[in-house]
């Protein structure tokens, strides 16, 4: 079984500052990791993925997460939002192969200040 | 089309009514998941249909609910004599081809609140 924690419920930041957004998963196997952004109104849309290969990875806009698996961690960072940015943001851990489902975090609403 | 649409965009339902809701997936995709996310919650895995083929149901809360994609396209997903606990947003998503690593790709939801 998976399970995905994102500590944080709410992370509020000013515009230009740098943000972290925690995640941690526990899983008995190799996993896929993910971040999706929702915006209101709106549905999941993919932010970036860690498959295998270079443990950080980036989005294009602005966005990287770097997976840390002694840590059991995919935490995702930007060294200065917009307000643009602000939305919910979720983690979700899926195992390779034929494990289709992924499963997600209670997400995190970050709120840009101007 | 350009993506997952879904309908209604929002539906109210008094407390023992049928209601269906609509997933229309982006044009040859495979695969199409049903999840179920309530307020301050992250999607929960519903149902998974590969094709025409629903190969896993293991999310359905109960019985009242049942989901179909009869041709492989468009999936409907129906609750029964619905209860205030299933308000929620009901959120379908495709995948191009099925496992793999390709990206799941959402629709708006649909909001349900059963008064």
């Amino acid at each position: 079984a998976q399970s995905v924690t994102q500590l944080d419920s709410q992370v509020p930041v000013f515009e230009e500052a740098p943000v972290e957004l925690r995640c941690n998963y526990s899983s008995s196997v190799s996993v896929y990791l993910f971040w999706y952004v929702q915006y209101p109104n709106q549905g999941l849309q993919l932010l970036l993925k860690y498959l295998s290969g270079s443990t950080l990875v980036e989005s294009i806009n602005g966005f990287e997460a770097e997976f840390n698996k002694s840590q059991t961690s995919f935490h995702l960072r930007k060294p200065s939002v917009h307000i643009s940015d602000t939305a919910e943001y979720f983690c979700a851990v899926r195992g390779p192969g034929g494990s289709y489902i992924p499963t997600f975090g209670r997400g995190t609403s970050l709120i840009v200040h101007p | 089309g350009a993506g997952v649409s879904q309908s209604p965009r929002y539906k109210v339902a008094k407390r023992g009514q049928d209601v269906a809701l609509r997933c229309d997936p982006i044009s040859g995709h495979v695969s199409l998941f049903w999840y179920q996310q309530a307020l301050g919650q992250g999607p929960e895995f519903l149902t998974y249909f590969q094709n025409e083929a629903q190969l896993d149901k293991s999310g359905l809360p109960s019985d009242r609910f049942f989901a179909e994609r009869p041709e492989g396209s468009v999936s409907t997903l129906k609750i029964q004599r619905t209860q205030q606990e299933d308000s929620a947003v009901y959120l379908c998503a495709s995948i191009q081809r099925p496992g793999g690593t390709d990206t799941q790709y959402f629709g708006p939801g649909t909001r349900l609140t059963v008064l």
